[in-house]
């Protein structure tokens, strides 16, 4: 089974500092990756798709895949208060049925 | 754009009794999914399902039944609810497994 460990848990930046979070996960089957965000008491929102090694940028986040050493970072650029919530990476199984596995999460908190 | 819509917000019950969540979309996803979420242990998948009528067991599936009675719903019943449930469950839909848009929510609080 698909294991995702994501670091640090928690992370305090201040406005304007980039941010950078971490995913390792535990094979290198999968080729569909997702980071999701999630404010206090909401649901998750989607940040970032990608499907294959290098770089992916939407808007202020852009994410990085590098499947040889099972790595995936999210890197926030000029991050706002608005910005403090948990982050979430997931990722689905090679041979896709549809089952996204989740990491714990990291809270962030963007000081102005 | 679509939405998905949870209900009940917050679902208060007793120990021992069955408790039913709902969830619809309206994206016309073909793929729906359970997921709980309890603090410090991120999300755990219940149950998912394919398409109508289709039920997938996740990791969690024990202790709860899912129902998909039509493409737009699909419902997680916990059979006997104890205090150790009390969570968040977020109900999510896509197409076929790619991007999973999530509802807001559902509170278990077991008394």
């Amino acid at each position: 089974q698909q294991k995702v460990q994501q670091s640090p848990e928690s992370l305090t930046v201040s406005e304007g500092a980039m941010a950078s979070l971490n995913c390792t996960f535990s094979d290198g089957t999968s080729d569909n990756f997702r980071w999701y965000r999630q404010h206090s008491g909401k649901g998750l929102e989607v940040l970032v798709s990608i499907f294959s090694d290098g770089e992916k940028e939407e808007g202020r986040f852009t994410a990085h895949l590098n499947r040889a050493s099972l790595h995936v970072s999210l890197h926030i650029r000029e991050p706002q208060p608005s910005d403090s919530a948990v982050y979430l990476c997931a990722m689905m199984a090679g041979g896709s049925n549809a089952k996204l596995t989740f990491g714990k999460g990291t809270k962030l908190s963007v000081k102005s | 754009g679509g939405i998905i819509t949870q209900t009940p917000k917050f679902l208060i019950g007793q120990e021992g009794q069955k408790l039913t969540l709902k969830c619809q979309q309206n994206f016309n996803h073909d793929t729906m999914y359970w997921y709980r979420q309890d603090s410090g242990k991120g999300l755990r998948l219940i149950y998912y399902s394919i398409t109508e009528n289709d039920l997938q067991k996740g990791d969690l599936s024990e202790g709860y039944d899912a129902s998909r009675e039509k493409k737009s719903s699909f419902s997680l019943t916990v059979t006997s609810a104890q205090k150790n449930e009390m969570a968040v469950f977020l109900c999510a839909s896509s197409f076929s497994g790619n991007t999973l848009y999530f509802g807001e929510g559902s509170r278990l609080i077991v008394v």
